[in-house]
């Protein structure tokens, strides 16, 4: 059965600090691993996916690393903002069951102080 | 907005009614997904649809739940005698199609049960 965990549930840090996000998961058989952005009361916003036969993924400040083989992956966050602040959530997409599916973790709620 | 539309926003019902979840998918996306998310829980899966097919419903309660997305017209997720547990955050996403292709989400549907 896949599961993805992420740590720290929570962290806060003050502005401008460079931040790293963690994730593992169970099986290393998945497509793509993605991080998505959850604002409160809103939906979820992707950030980057990485797909299963590529290691890291850049998107301005975010950069995201995946180890299949270890099950890991992380999203490092340079320079943080206070808009920042979110819910960040890991998902795998992997075949369970006869289709593909996202898994996700439970997220890390980061909060960025000025 | 060519994104995914979720109507409505906020659900209100009351034990025993039924709660009706639309979800418009991205213009060109013919594969729709529905996800829960519980209070203090990640998402979990529930179905994952084609027009007017349902491909994987192993996510859904077995009772009450059940889930559609005609030829035309939005996907509906209907939950028939709504219990307290019931309560939760539905989102829907909709890609282009499996694997590769990433999911795009829309806002959610909180339905509260009174």
């Amino acid at each position: 059965k896949q599961e993805v965990t992420q740590i720290p549930a929570a962290l806060s840090v003050p502005e401008g600090e460079n931040l790293v996000l963690n994730c593992s998961f169970t099986d290393s058989a998945i497509y793509n691993l993605q991080w998505f952005r959850q604002d409160p009361g809103k939906g979820l916003t992707s950030l980057l996916l990485i797909q299963s036969s590529q290691r890291e993924q850049t998107s301005g400040r975010l950069n995201a690393s995946l180890d299949k083989s270890s099950g890991r992956s992380t999203l490092y966050i340079a320079a943080s903002q206070p808009g920042d602040s979110a819910t960040y959530l890991c998902t795998i997409v992997a075949d369970m069951g006869g289709s593909e599916k996202l898994v996700f973790g439970k997220g890390t709620k980061l909060t960025v102080n000025p | 907005n060519a994104g995914v539309m979720q109507n409505p926003r906020h659900l209100v019902r009351r034990r025993g009614q039924e709660a009706r979840l639309r979800c418009s998918p991205m213009k060109g996306h013919s594969h729709v997904y529905w996800y829960r998310q519980l209070p203090e829980e990640g998402l979990k899966f529930m179905v994952y649809l084609q027009k007017e097919n349902i491909i994987d419903e192993s996510g859904m309660p077995k009772e009450r739940f059940s889930a559609e997305f005609p030829k035309e017209g939005p996907s509906i997720l209907r939950i028939q005698q709504v219990v307290r547990g019931d309560s939760a955050a539905y989102f829907c996403a909709s890609s282009l199609g499996q694997g590769v292709q990433p999911q795009h989400f829309g806002d959610g549907t909180r339905l509260s049960i009174l």
